[in-house]
């Protein structure tokens, strides 16, 4: 099976910068997704990475490090319409599920 | 376009009665999934149609879950009985390919059980 692991809460002022983590404990590794949600909104996808480095789409980036089963996603410029529950997903196998983590809550604050 | 909509958003029932919910994915996305968030947890897996056929159904609970996708449009995920734990959201989401880490996911429909 897989877990995934990060933080459940993360605050940051408006105009900086956060990184919020995701490690993960998989049989095989075929990619890590981020998603946002806002309170009763739908989960909004972000970004995958299948291979080592950054990717950059905006004010967000997200990171891989498949040697380390780690990656990140990195929210620059902060605002306060980006205070939501962000969560990493990976899956192992191409026909497997995709499994998600328990989800980051980030409040931005003035 | 359409994205993937959900019906309906909330529910609210007694322990013991029956509850169906509906999902209509985004047209021409064979793949259609469940998944569900109990309150501070995580989005947790129940199943995956392609076209009208099961995937893979390994996240079902029990069989008091029994989900369908007739000809391969919209899908339904019936709960009988319900029980107080079977409380939370259920998502549905969909994609255009088998395998892809970008699911579009609908506004959940939310299932509380008294």
């Amino acid at each position: 099976g897989q877990s995934l692991e990060q933080p459940s809460e993360v605050t940051a002022v408006e105009g900086a910068i956060v990184q919020i983590n995701c490690t993960y404990q998989t049989s095989g590794f075929y990619g890590l997704s981020w998603y946002q949600q806002h309170d009763g909104g739908a989960p909004t996808f972000l970004s995958y990475n299948a291979l080592d480095g950054l990717e950059e789409t905006g004010r967000f980036s997200s990171f891989l490090s498949r040697s380390d089963s780690y990656g990140y996603l990195l929210l620059q410029e902060l605002q306060m319409k980006d205070s939501a529950s962000y969560f990493c997903a990976v899956r192992d196998k191409g026909n497997t599920p995709l499994v998600f983590g328990k989800g980051t809550r980030l409040s931005v604050i003035a | 376009e359409a994205g993937v909509t959900q019906f309906p958003s909330h529910s609210v029932i007694e322990k013991g009665q029956t509850v169906t919910l509906r999902c209509d994915p985004i047209s021409g996305h064979d793949n259609l999934y469940w998944y569900r968030r109990v309150m501070g947890k995580e989005i947790k897996f129940l199943l995956h149609f392609v076209k009208e056929s099961k995937q893979d159904e390994s996240g079902m609970p029990n069989n008091r879950f029994l989900a369908e996708r007739t000809g391969g449009t919209y899908s339904t995920l019936k709960v009988q009985p319900a029980e107080l734990e079977d409380s939370g959201v259920y998502f549905c989401a969909s994609s255009l390919r088998t395998g892809t880490g970008e699911l579009f996911f609908g506004e959940g429909s939310r299932l509380t059980v008294l």
